[in-house]
């Protein structure tokens, strides 16, 4: 089957830890993206990677990194520094300007 | 930069009613719109897109339409079924930016 799979489906994260999000795609897509969704809000880019090895910041990459060692892997890293994480977080993939496609999600809750 | 809005927030229709969605746009210079679907808890699903060049797309029961000059767009759902019942975004796409509007939640009553 060809998609978008993000692991785990739900995360709880204490104070002070860094957790990681996982997002793999089987499209062959070059892009890949990361946003987070809040109640009532529309998605929030945090960050995009449209080629191996590179990535750029979005609209709210504070307190979040992410690496793009592998064309099918994408991963977010929720850091400390991020002071509000509790969030629905989306992985989408796609052609370069093309059609996205997104993931299920992972439901991200700091205890 | 571009702003992306959806109205209305939340729309109930009978079932087997024919509704519309609207989804305006701030910047003329996209390169495509895309229509999504997202169940409760869910990822998105997408549903239609139309390319900068087009003015509409079809899929089933669901109709899209651009107007970039006025920065609209609209998503038509024909005869209604309570399996329609989501929330709609539309989301703009600029130049490898893709903005999103807060979705319209749609709820079709049997």
């Amino acid at each position: 089957d060809g998609g978008i799979t993000q692991s785990p489906k739900y995360l709880f994260r204490k104070e002070g830890q860094n957790v990681t999000l996982s997002c793999e795609q089987n499209l062959n897509h070059d892009a890949m993206y990361w946003y987070r969704q809040d109640p009532g809000q529309g998605l929030r880019l945090i960050y995009y990677s449209q080629i191996v090895n590179d990535f750029q910041k979005g609209d709210i990459a504070e307190g979040y990194s992410v690496s793009r060692e592998k064309k099918e892997s994408f991963p977010l890293t929720v850091t400390s520094a991020q002071k509000n994480p509790t969030a629905f977080y989306l992985c989408a993939s796609s052609i370069l300007s093309g059609e996205q496609f997104f993931g299920p999600g992972t439901r991200l809750t700091v205890l | 930069k571009q702003e992306v809005t959806q109205i209305p927030a939340a729309l109930s229709v009978p079932e087997g009613e024919n509704l519309v969605l609207n989804c305006s746009f701030t910047d003329s210079a996209i390169y495509n719109l895309q229509w999504f679907r997202q169940d409760p808890g869910k990822g998105l699903t997408s549903l239609l897109l139309i390319q900068s060049s087009q003015r509409e797309q079809t899929s089933g029961r669901l109709n899209a339409s651009l107007d970039k000059s006025s920065g609209r767009s609209t998503l038509y759902i024909a005869a209604s079924q309570p399996g329609d019942s989501a929330t709609y975004l539309c989301a703009a796409h600029n130049n490898n930016d893709m903005r999103f509007g807060a979705g319209t939640r749609l709820t079709v009553k049997p």
